[in-house]
């Protein structure tokens, strides 16, 4: 049983670039999360999908960042127009559905913005 | 002051020795996880517990909920225990939040 895949495990974009991460979550996970771990910073909840819906989008910046989790294939955290403040290490994580449930964290994607 | 307070930030310790982590939390929770994180790599879940004390191998993770405090022990710590711990509150919604994470570092 596969873990939360995510890829690519680093990424490398010049400024004005997009950015596209990738997160599978584990086999039976309908719930996704991704958080932010800025260098020298602890992590932060960035969204939290089910599939097909946003359940809770408040540590997104208002700007540039979207994500999605489509009913087939990966979630997708997306970029726009990276600048360097975008420089991090990108987690996901995922959880079966319910209330109170253990989440499980990927490998991270780590983004640098030259 | 930040939601979840992590003690002490930095942590020196011989091998063998019995080490102790401290988390405390502000915010009403609905459970609280123990993550562990090597230098440069992933996220580990130790634990997660709403109640009581839950043991895995050497280490132990309790949790009071009225005093809104939890601790993570390491039982014969060894130099492979070398990481960052970071306690996580779930609040309602399943939401994680972050202490500063516990720098430890165990000697041989």
């Amino acid at each position: 049983n596969a873990g939360v895949m995510q890829n690519p495990r680093h990424l490398v974009r010049r400024r004005g670039q997009e950015a596209r991460l990738r997160c599978s979550p584990m086999k039976g996970h309908s719930h996704v999360y991704w958080y932010r771990q800025l260098p020298e910073e602890g992590l932060k909840f960035m969204v939290y999908l089910q599939k097909e819906n946003i359940i809770d989008e408040s540590g997104m910046p208002k700007e540039r960042f979207s994500a999605e989790f489509p009913k087939e294939g990966p979630s997708i955290l997306r970029i726009q127009q990276v600048v360097r403040g975008d420089s991090a290490a990108y987690f996901c994580a995922s959880s079966t559905s319910g209330t109170v449930n253990e989440q499980f964290f990927g490998p991270g994607t780590r983004l640098t913005v030259l | 002051k930040n939601e979840v307070e992590q003690s002490p930030q930095n942590l020196t310790a011989q091998e063998g020795e019995f080490i102790t982590i401290n988390c405390s939390y502000s915010v009403g929770i609905s459970a609280l996880h123990w993550l562990q994180q090597h230098p440069g790599g992933g996220i580990v879940s130790l634990f997660m517990l709403s109640s009581g004390k839950k043991k895995h191998g050497r280490l132990i993770a309790t949790i009071n909920i009225q005093e809104k405090h939890s601790s993570l022990h390491i039982t014969a710590s060894h130099p492979r225990d070398s990481a960052v711990y970071i306690c996580a509150v779930m609040e309602y919604g399943n939401k994680l939040v972050f202490g500063a994470g516990t720098i430890l570092r165990v000697k041989s």
